[in-house]
């Protein structure tokens, strides 16, 4: 589907610092959600928001919903090893039309690495 | 509670052939899904299952096929296989009892058409 601008494409972080990522669309969404992929595997969904405003963690996650309901962030707190990976954010839009209910919008991802 | 389970892990085609990848979600879902993912092109729609007894088109369904089976179960199918489908497939599912659109994905099957 369409994708969604998510930044930055890259981050290289020493253990211990925080990072930030964000999704922006130019359409309005009802639902925002985060994932994580590690290599060979499937996505694992990390956070899912509903409402905008909404500021939800998860452990040393913590993502929002933008208040203008286009964009969307997640945060990760004093990173650690085990935060290496892809992470991309997925957006749901309003119930307007069968053509388009259902369909997810994806962001191109965020490869986090971490180094001790 | 396995979440989605998808089947096979791995596969290897000529081209030509043809094949089924299966997958089934245990989470009671209405609506499942499958996509491909490559590198690049991040996750693309092939085909979409709002509900039991209904299919829709996403936005690469061209040399694909999909059966609905039952609400558990969602197949997809290459008739005959070409190297440009080569990638990884991922089915997923959502649609919680509550309404809340919450996404989960299988593992993955890796596909190589040589």
């Amino acid at each position: 589907g369409q994708q969604l601008n998510q930044s930055p494409q890259s981050m290289f972080i020493q253990e211990g610092e925080d990072v930030s990522m964000n999704c922006t669309s130019s359409s309005i969404f009802n639902t925002w959600l985060w994932y994580k992929q590690d290599p060979g595997e499937g996505p694992v969904l990390l956070i899912a928001l509903y409402k905008a405003g909404e500021l939800t963690s998860n452990g040393r996650l913590t993502a929002q919903f933008g208040i203008t309901r286009k964009d969307s962030f997640l945060n990760i707190s004093a990173s650690i090893p085990s935060d290496v990976g892809i992470y991309f954010c997925a957006g749901l839009g309003p119930r307007y039309g069968a053509d388009s209910w259902g369909k997810f919008q994806f962001g191109a991802g965020t490869q986090v690495v971490v180094t001790p | 509670n396995a979440g989605v389970t998808q089947t096979p892990k791995f596969q290897v085609l000529k081209t030509g052939q043809s094949m089924t990848l299966q997958c089934a979600q245990d989470m009671n879902h209405n609506s499942m899904y499958w996509y491909r993912q490559d590198p690049g092109m991040g996750l693309r729609l092939i085909y979409y299952s709002a509900s039991e007894g209904t299919t829709d088109k996403g936005e690469v369904p061209n040399g694909y096929n999909v059966s609905r089976l039952n609400k558990r179960e969602f197949s997809l199918r290459l008739e005959s296989a070409a190297p440009s489908q080569t990638s990884v497939y991922f089915c997923a599912s959502n649609g919680t009892p509550k309404g809340l659109y919450e996404q989960y994905f299988g593992p993955g099957t890796r596909l190589t058409v040589t």
